[in-house]
């Protein structure tokens, strides 16, 4: 089976502080990406990876950067969290060949205080 | 760029019914589509998929129907049983990248 993990299933941040949130892939997939889930707005893309080292912005990325320094370990960033960052964090992994069949991890709430 | 809708953000049936959840998409050039179940705490699961040169594809209990002349496309869910409790969302491929609608959310009554 397939696994994407996710580092932490909750977390609580104060409003400035820096957060990571890390991803791991088990099926050595190419491709990694990180979405938010927020109510009314589906998920939404916020950056991903086709490759090691390789990062490209998806629909949302202010506020946000990543790091791919392994091909299974893909890391959000948020620099300064803010409230409005308060989401559902979903990572997900795809082959090369078959980029639009994602799996995604659990999941992590982010609230920001 | 794409766009995609879902008609009804909840739906409630009877076990043992049949379910239809519907998604509208904007980009007529769009190639691939997918289904994928979210239950609650858990990320989405992806379910069954469907090219652009195809109108329909059955899987273990779920037909999705892909009408390119109105760009709607449709999860159906046979005998809906109460772990089919969850919600559902649509995602149109755009160039590697998914774009989803906002997620039915569908309840099983026993």
């Amino acid at each position: 089976d397939v696994k994407v993990t996710q580092s932490s299933r909750y977390l609580v941040k104060r409003t400035g502080e820096k957060v990571f949130l890390e991803c791991v892939q088990d099926m050595d997939h190419e491709n990694m990406f990180w979405y938010r889930q927020d109510p009314g707005l589906g998920l939404r893309l916020i950056y991903f990876s086709y490759d090691v080292k390789m990062k490209e912005k998806g629909d949302i990325p202010e506020g946000y950067s990543v790091s791919r320094e392994k091909k299974e370990r893909f890391s959000l960033i948020l620099e300064s969290a803010s409230t409005n960052q308060t989401s559902m964090y979903l990572c997900a992994s795809s082959a090369f060949s078959v980029p639009y069949e994602q799996y995604f991890g659990p999941g992590t709430r982010l609230t920001v205080t | 760029g794409e766009s995609v809708g879902l008609h009804l953000p909840t739906l409630s049936v009877q076990e043992g019914d049949n379910s239809i959840i519907n998604c509208a998409y904007s980009n007529s050039a769009s190639d691939y589509f997918i289904w994928y179940k979210q239950e609650s705490g858990k990320g989405p699961q992806f379910i069954i998929d469907i090219r652009s040169n195809m109108d329909k594809r059955q899987g273990q209990r779920v037909t999705v129907l892909l009408n390119k002349t109105v760009k709607h496309l449709s999860l159906q869910i046979a005998a809906t049983q109460p772990g089919d409790s969850a919600v559902y969302f649509c995602a149109v491929n755009q160039g590697g990248k998914l774009i989803f609608g906002q997620g039915t959310e569908l309840s099983v009554k026993p």
